[in-house]
């Protein structure tokens, strides 16, 4: 068990629709980065946030959002949804987000746009 | 374009026997290093890292090598048990800065035989 707490584990939604993924991180650890698995690719990584503040942006679309929450748990908003949205979104923590420090990853959120 | 490529979607290897993963990046801004290995249905979890002014760590059973001059690591893992058996993602990290993301590969899938 990683420490790090991803709700639901499945989602099943229509296009169109909005969802949002939730994640707590590790007790301690002050920054989170959000992950797309879509099939046959590697984790891209969307964003990360660090003490409630925006730090980096990856390939996040304009339809996706995410914020962190005063508590330091964060959500990934996910509106207008396409079937190629489809894919697995993880969560990871990190103390400060530093450099070379170990990401701790949550087990998944398994979206499925049908 | 992928950055870190991981060529071979799976590798089957003899329990006892070593295993190679291999991986492949074409960024010479990539400064640092890590592998990190994923069970169904779990998060992928921290295995072993390696900063670019070294070209070889070890952690017990697991030894990352790296070939700056050919932009190529490999992970091996000697003797190979059937608990290894998952999914190994290299992941790379920019050099300048703290706040990026990491870089990961597909993936290699490592099947440890009896």
């Amino acid at each position: 068990d990683s420490g790090v707490t991803q709700t639901p584990k499945h989602l099943i939604t229509a296009t169109g629709q909005r969802v949002t993924l939730r994640c707590s991180p590790r007790s301690g650890d002050l920054s989170v980065y959000w992950y797309q698995q879509s099939l046959d690719q590697g984790l891209q990584f969307l964003i990360q946030y660090y003490n409630g503040e925006e730090r980096a942006k990856g390939n996040i679309l304009e339809r996706f959002s995410a914020q962190q929450f005063p508590d330091l748990h964060s959500e990934l908003n996910l509106s207008s949804l396409e079937l190629g949205d489809s894919a697995l979104y993880f969560c990871a923590s990190s103390v400060t987000g530093l450099r070379d420090e170990k990401l701790f990853f949550g087990s998944g959120t398994q979206l499925s746009v049908l | 374009d992928q950055q870190v490529k991981q060529n071979s979607p799976s590798l089957s290897v003899q329990e006892g026997r070593i295993s190679i993963l291999n991986c492949d990046y074409t960024n010479s801004m990539f400064d640092y290093f890590l592998w990190y290995k994923k069970y169904p249905a779990e998060g992928p979890t921290f295995l072993i890292s390696i900063s670019s002014i070294k070209d070889k760590n070890e952690d017990g059973r697991f030894t990352v090598f790296l070939n700056k001059s050919a932009k190529h690591l490999s992970l091996h893992i000697v003797p190979s048990q059937p608990g290894d058996s998952a999914v190994y993602f290299c992941a790379a990290r920019l050099s300048g800065g703290g706040a990026d993301g990491l870089t990961f590969g597909k993936g290699t899938h490592l099947i440890i035989q009896p």
